[in-house]
């Protein structure tokens, strides 16, 4: 069975930092982009970052880009998001999730759908 | 960055009734629309992929339609179990990946 664990959420001030855990159970880790998507308060639904199997390709939304990092450590099954210069703004339950995979005639590519998720993992930013 | 708007922002309804939620995007997506049911305390759910595929484990009374800029979920006989939040997501132009702002289903 598929399983994503996340971690180290809490409550931080503004200009704080926070380090987020996704630990990965159930399937191939190293074979997987791994994503990182936040529920906003009152705003929905917002994607954060993604890294891909190999750490070379890497995105982050334009809210996060300079204050956010994201890596991985295949062997730990293990994906990180370093959160620098957390704002108000920043709350939110965070998840991580991988996407489809589709392997027609054996070659196989990650779509981005999310079709497996953790729980999530709270973060508070105030004062 | 591609904008989906979803409407209704929320809904009444009673187990049994059919509901059509709506998907608009500010410019054409092909079929690249994904909708995920969010529930307090659980892990989101995939529903439907590429407009209309339905997800693995997904009941039949959930489908999904449309193209381009304008998609719809349909659940056709609403169980108890299905009052949540509903996302669509687009995947055809990205980064950033973007979601809908959701519509909210309530008894």
């Amino acid at each position: 069975e598929v399983q994503l664990v996340e971690s180290g959420g809490g409550l931080a001030q503004p200009g704080w930092s926070l380090r987020l855990s996704c630990v990965a159970s159930g399937f191939k880790f190293e074979d997987y982009d791994i994503h990182w998507v936040r529920q906003v308060p009152g705003k929905g639904l917002e994607w954060v970052s993604v890294i891909s199997w190999n750490s070379v390709s890497i995105y982050y939304a334009d809210s996060v880009e300079g204050r956010f990092t994201i890596y991985r450590d295949n062997d730990q099954y293990s994906m990180y998001l370093q959160m620098n210069s957390l704002r108000t703004e920043d709350t939110g339950l965070y998840y991580c999730a991988t996407t489809l995979r589709r392997c027609p005639r054996g070659r196989c590519y990650q779509t981005n759908y999310f079709v497996n998720w953790g729980r999530g993992t709270l973060v508070t930013v105030s004062s | 960055e591609i904008v989906l708007t979803q409407s209704p922002d929320s809904l009444s309804l009673s187990p049994g009734e059919g509901v059509i939620l709506s998907c608009r995007a500010s410019q054409s997506v092909g079929t690249s629309v994904a909708w995920y049911q969010l529930k307090r305390g659980q892990a989101p759910r995939l529903l439907i992929y590429d407009a209309s595929t339905r997800a693995t484990g997904i009941p039949a009374r959930f489908s999904g339609s449309g193209s381009g800029t304008d998609f719809t979920l349909t659940i056709s006989s609403l169980e108890p179990e299905d009052f949540a939040v509903y996302y669509c997501q687009q995947c055809e132009d990205w980064p950033p990946l973007t979601f809908g702002g959701g519509t909210h289903m309530e008894i």
